[in-house]
């Protein structure tokens, strides 16, 4: 099945500073690559997603790029902000596997102020 | 608000025991999911439905089943239970299956004491 790799488990940046965190996954079927943050005791929600035919999306601070034959794709903060503080899963979709959602182990994100 | 509805928001109860979580996905959404996340984990994907019938399984435990009603809302029952299973577990609900977003219910806290 579908495995998701997510680097770095932990990441610690100052205020301003780019945050980039980069997930592998396995299913070269997959055609859907959501990222989510959670805050503390929250739900998961998501910030942005990108599709197979798409090689990067941006949206104001967060940007994120796919590249299928690499089979990897990473999420960009810019400027971070102490808001931005929380843990984040990168996600693959594949038809193949049921279209189940499969996260990686995601990245706990610091923005120190 | 996700519009996702998971009942109950806590609950406490004691190895052995059987419990039911309950969700009622978004209105218009067909499909939904179950994740299991742990003290400091990832999203463990349990299962998903479509319309009513079971589209993916993921390493759910013998232990645990889970249905969709015509009505489209999902019930997680878990029974026998032990203490590796507290844990928050998550419900998710999207229009359809593949690359659409998943929205994510605030989750139901299981101490297993």
């Amino acid at each position: 099945g579908e495995n998701v790799e997510q680097h770095p488990s932990t990441l610690s940046v100052q205020e301003g500073d780019s945050a980039v965190i980069k997930c592998t996954y396995s299913d070269s079927a997959s055609n859907y690559f959501p990222w989510y943050k959670q805050e503390l005791g929250k739900r998961p929600q998501l910030i942005i997603d990108i599709r197979s035919n798409v090689g990067e999306k941006k949206d104001q601070r967060i940007a994120v790029t796919l590249n299928k034959t690499a089979k990897h794709f990473s999420l960009h903060i810019t400027e971070t902000q102490p808001e931005d503080s929380a843990v984040y899963f990168c996600a693959a979709s594949s038809p193949a596997a049921g279209n189940k959602l499969t996260f990686g182990g995601g990245t706990r994100v610091l923005v120190k102020p | 608000d996700s519009g996702v509805t998971q009942t109950p928001k806590h609950l406490i109860t004691a190895t052995g025991q059987r419990v039911t979580l309950r969700c009622s996905p978004r209105s218009g959404d067909l499909s939904v999911y179950w994740y299991q996340q742990s003290l400091d984990q990832g999203l463990q994907f349990l299962i998903q439905y479509y319309n009513g019938e079971e589209r993916a399984k993921g390493n759910i435990l013998e232990r645990f089943s889970a249905q969709q009603f015509p009505d489209l809302h999902s019930e997680l029952n878990l029974s026998s239970l032990e203490l590796g299973d507290s844990a928050l577990y998550f419900c998710a609900s999207s229009v359809t299956v593949g690359a659409t977003e998943a929205f994510f219910g605030q989750g139901t806290r299981l101490t297993v004491v």
